[in-house]
């Protein structure tokens, strides 16, 4: 079964500077998706990025895009100039078929 | 816009107990899915439909029951309740499961 793994479970950043979440998945399909979620203290669930593994160009939305090393089974967030906004509880997920696979979370400080 | 609404957002149960969450979506999706969020492991995939009258497992579908009369509603059913299935339960819908999924906003459930 296809699992996701994020090893950290909390990580802090000063407002303004650059963080990245880790995430890498166990899978033997080669045409796949990979999303990273955002869930704030209200509770929704807020989609941040998704990546296609056929694509070889890393994904962008504004502050956020990833590295996708798809040998490696990576799929790390960099979040660059964080903000107050993005503390978050932010989940990875691997998308195969109709089959939805999620991490366990990394929660995000920010740090005035 | 509605998006996906969910109903109830809290609901206390005795072990034995059913219920039906309810999910309706107003976009059209054909996807729609059921997830359980429990601490420390993301979110799990319970059940999922591709489009009306169609349904299938997913990742821990024992206990649950779900149903697709309508494009718009995706009703989860505990059939008989207990305190394992103490969770906050979240619908969500796409145009098909690889695209990005939109959420409601999650039932916190509690069976005593």
């Amino acid at each position: 079964a296809q699992t996701v793994t994020q090893s950290q479970p909390e990580m802090s950043v000063q407002e303004a500077e650059t963080v990245t979440l880790s995430c890498t998945y166990d899978t033997s399909e080669s045409d796949y998706y990979l999303f990273w979620y955002k869930q704030p203290p209200s509770r929704q669930m807020i989609l941040v990025i998704r990546q296609e593994a056929y694509k070889q160009q890393n994904a962008t939305e504004n502050r956020f895009s990833v590295n996708f090393q798809k040998a490696a089974k990576s799929f790390s967030l960099k979040i660059s100039d964080s903000q107050l906004g993005d503390a978050a509880m932010y989940f990875c997920a691997y998308n195969n078929n109709n089959d939805m696979r999620f991490g366990a979370g990394t929660r995000l400080t920010v740090k005035p | 816009n509605a998006g996906v609404t969910q109903t109830p957002k809290f609901q206390v149960l005795k072990t034995g107990q059913s219920m039906t969450l309810q999910c309706a979506q107003d976009m059209n999706h054909e996807y729609m899915s059921w997830y359980r969020q429990d601490p420390g492991m993301g979110l799990r995939l319970i059940h999922y439909s591709v489009g009306a009258g169609i349904t299938d497992q997913g990742e821990v579908p024992n206990g649950y029951n779900v149903s697709r009369s309508t494009t718009e509603d995706f009703p989860l059913r505990l059939l008989s309740a207990a305190p394992s299935q103490t969770s906050v339960y979240f619908c969500a819908s796409g145009v098909r499961a690889y695209q990005p999924q939109h959420f409601g906003d999650g039932t916190r459930l509690s069976i005593l």
